[in-house]
C-alpha cells in the first residue's frame, strides 16, 4: 500500500527561526517522487519542492530543504527563517511514477509564525 | 502565470441543481487530469482520475452517477456536481499531468468552493 504519514497536526515557530515538518512515506515502488505543497487559506496548492526516489542529493529550493532519509522512508521539509507568511497548511505527497498515478496526500500539517 | 486554470473559484447553488466546474490546462495538452475533494482542515481526497477520451476511473466510495467526470479534450475536463445536497458543500480542485511524473509537471488549479444552500 501507498501512503503518506504526517504526524503532527499542528507547530507553531516564531519568525526568523527554522521549523521541521515530518512526513514518512510507504511504498513498494522502486521509483517515485516525492511533493511538499503550502495551502493558504485560499485553497491554492503551491508547489514547494520535489525529491526523485533516485535523486542523490537533498532537494532544495530557496528557504525550503527536503531531509531525504530513505532508508528511513522520511522526507522532512525544512523551512529556514520562518515568516509570517509562512503561515499555512503544508502537504507531503507521494507520486509513483507510473504514468498516468495521482499524487497521494499527508493529512497535513499547520504552521503557525508569530512575530 | 496558472497553466491550470478552474472556474469557478466560487459558486452557490440551490440543493436539487447541478453545477458544472471546469478545469483547463493552458499551455499543455493534458492526457489525465485528477479531481479531489477538500473538506475543512482536511487533506486531499482523491475522487476520479480523468483520462481524455475514455470514461474516468472513480475511486472506492464516490458516485459516479453524482459526479459527472468528462474529459473531451486534451485541455479540458469538467466535473459536474448533479443534484447536489449540502453535503456536497467542499472545495474541490483539479490537477493535470502531462504524464511524465517529474517534480514540476503535476499542476493544480486554483479549486472551486462550492456551497449547496
Amino acid at each position: 500500500a501507498q501512503k503518506i504519514t504526517q504526524t503532527q497536526p499542528g507547530m507553531f515557530v516564531q519568525e526568523k527561526e527554522a521549523v521541521t515538518l515530518d512526513c514518512t512515506y510507504d511504498t513498494s515502488d522502486p521509483s517515485y517522487g516525492l511533493f511538499w505543497y503550502k495551502q493558504p487559506s485560499s485553497g491554492e496548492m503551491i508547489f514547494l519542492i520535489y525529491q526523485g526516489s533516485y535523486d542523490q542529493q537533498n532537494a532544495t529550493e530557496g528557504r525550503y530543504s527536503l531531509n531525504f532519509q530513505k532508508a528511513r522512508k522520511s522526507a522532512n521539509l525544512v523551512i529556514s527563517a520562518s515568516q509570517l507568511g509562512d503561515s499555512a497548511m503544508y502537504f507531503c505527497a507521494l507520486l509513483p511514477l507510473a504514468a498516468g498515478t495521482a499524487l497521494i496526500f499527508g493529512k497535513g500539517t499547520t504552521l503557525s509564525v508569530s512575530s | 502565470g496558472a497553466v491550470v486554470s478552474q472556474h469557478p473559484s466560487r459558486v452557490i447553488c440551490k440543493s436539487g441543481t447541478s453545477v458544472k466546474i471546469e478545469c483547463r490546462s493552458l499551455d499543455f495538452q493534458a492526457t489525465t487530469m485528477f479531481w479531489y475533494r477538500q473538506f475543512p482542515k482536511q487533506s486531499l481526497m482523491l475522487m476520479a482520475t480523468s483520462n481524455e477520451g475514455s470514461k474516468a476511473t472513480y475511486e472506492q466510495g464516490v458516485e459516479k452517477d453524482k459526479f459527472l467526470i468528462n474529459h473531451a479534450s486534451l485541455t479540458l475536463s469538467t466535473l459536474t456536481v448533479t443534484s447536489a445536497h449540502p453535503e456536497d458543500s467542499s472545495f474541490y480542485i483539479c490537477s493535470a499531468s502531462t504524464g511524465r511524473g517529474a517534480g514540476n509537471t503535476i499542476y493544480f488549479g486554483e479549486g472551486s468552493w462550492l456551497t449547496v444552500v
